[in-house]
């Protein structure tokens, strides 16, 4: 059990264009999800705690504007990465808390590729 | 955002050799968890602490929470190619979001 979807797992887009990244729990209710970068070689950042129901919560330095988070079921939530630059490129990645002896469950993660 | 100190950063073991590393955090953590991460891939839970002094096995895995509630460590025995990827210890305090380390990459040499 325990099951976190994420899709796409690999999205090339082109400079100025905007990208969705579906987060999907698939046997449990999440009401709080998380949304990681992570650059090569190194740890997960935390960009945001998305929240069922209300607004996201974004880590310092991150820019809600640029990267928008939708969380309007208590299974499914979206990151829009808007107007995309090459710096943008990451790897980006969900998780949500299912508790006891799961912990945090992490979707397979997005591989996205600015050009 | 706050990391833990996670040690070493990158190992190269034989086949058959035990694996240890650790993490350690200057405040207190309510949970540890232990990840490993393939690439291209998301974290995969391995083993989780919720008890300051609990010590867990999962196969080969075994993981223990310190009593001090600021230290965890992983130890895999008889280690196989498979084991190869990174390994992130990870705290947590009430409902806040996970701390991370910085990760142990991990190379096996048949």
């Amino acid at each position: 059990g325990a099951v976190v979807s994420q899709h796409p797992s690999r999205v090339i887009c082109k400079s100025g264009t905007s990208v969705k990244i579906e987060c999907r729990s698939l046997d449990f209710q999440a009401t709080t999800m998380f949304w990681y970068r992570q650059f090569p070689k190194q740890s997960l950042m935390l960009m945001a705690t998305s929240n069922e129901g209300s607004k996201a919560t974004y880590e310092q330095g991150v820019e809600k504007d640029k990267f928008l988070i939708n969380h309007a079921s208590l299974t499914l939530s979206t990151l829009t990465v808007t107007s995309a630059h090459p710096e943008d490129s990451s790897f980006y990645i969900c998780s949500a808390s299912v508790g006891g002896p799961y912990g945090y469950t992490f979707g397979s993660g997005t591989r996205l590729t600015v050009v | 955002g706050q990391q833990l100190n996670q040690s070493p950063q990158s190992m190269f073991i034989q086949e058959g050799e035990d694996v240890s590393m650790n993490c350690t955090s200057s405040s207190i953590f309510n949970t540890w968890l232990w990840y490993k991460q393939d690439p291209g891939e998301g974290p995969v839970l391995l083993i989780a602490l919720y008890k300051a002094g609990e010590l867990t096995s999962n196969g080969r895995l075994t993981a223990q929470f310190g009593i001090t509630r600021k230290d965890s460590f992983l130890n895999i025995s008889a280690s196989i190619p498979s084991d190869v990827g990174i390994y992130f210890c990870a705290g947590q305090r009430g409902n806040t979001p996970l701390v991370f380390g910085k990760g142990t990459r991990l190379s096996v040499i048949a």
